[in-house]
């Protein structure tokens, strides 16, 4: 099955800086990368997404980009703010139709103003 | 407003003893799943229902049952729980869209 690693698993960054989160898949036949924000006690929420057949995806300050050769992708926060402060998790799968998300371990953003 | 809800939020309960957390969606979605996360182990999978009476296991389903009688309820159970099932779990829903929707999460401890 899939297996997700993700690195480092804390990150301080001064703001106004930006900030690159790593993950690598083991499935070369996953399809759907994800990225979730996990604030303090709060519920998992997807901040951008990247399908197998794109490079790369940006939306404001957020972009992904997806190595399918070398089966990775990565998370890239420019001019970080203090609000960027979470927990972020990478997932990947083969979508069929119903999303069996394998996760990687997070990645704890310590964003310092 | 669209919304996966859980019940209860916050649980403190004895080895053996039955619990049932609920989950409820309101989006008409097909597909629900429920997860776990534990410190630096992230967020893995129970188990998942892609329709009604339609539930299959995810990654770590040992010690846990659920069902899916209505599209929009998916209860966890643990008939006998045990201190490692300590843990934060969130139930999550999607639709034909990609994107997973979560739960508010509940904080499970058993003793």
């Amino acid at each position: 099955g899939e297996n997700v690693e993700q690195h480092p698993s804390t990150l301080s960054v001064q703001e106004g800086d930006s900030a690159v989160i790593k993950c690598t898949y083991s499935d070369s036949a996953s399809n759907y990368f994800p990225w979730y924000k996990q604030e303090l006690g709060k519920r998992p929420q997807l901040i951008i997404d990247i399908r197998s057949n794109v490079g790369e995806k940006k939306d404001q300050r957020i972009a992904v980009t997806l190595n399918k050769t070398a089966k990775h992708f990565s998370l890239h926060i420019t001019e970080t703010q203090p609000e960027d402060s979470a927990v972020y998790f990478c997932a990947a799968t083969l979508f069929t139709g119903f999303q069996k998300l394998v996760f990687g371990t997070g990645t704890r953003l310590l964003v310092s103003p | 407003e669209a919304q996966v809800t859980q019940n209860p939020r916050y649980l403190i309960t004895v080895t053996g003893k039955k619990l049932t957390v609920t989950c409820s969606q309101n989006m008409n979605h097909e597909y629900m799943s429920w997860y776990r996360q534990d410190p630096g182990l992230g967020l893995r999978q129970i188990y998942y229902s892609m329709n009604v009476e339609v539930t299959d296991k995810g990654d770590v389903p040992e010690g846990y049952k659920v069902s899916r009688k209505e599209k929009r309820n998916f209860p966890l159970i643990l008939e006998s729980p045990s201190p490692n099932q300590t843990s934060l779990y969130f139930c999550a829903s999607s639709g034909n869209t990609d994107t997973q929707y979560f739960g508010p999460g509940t904080r499970l401890t058993v003793l």
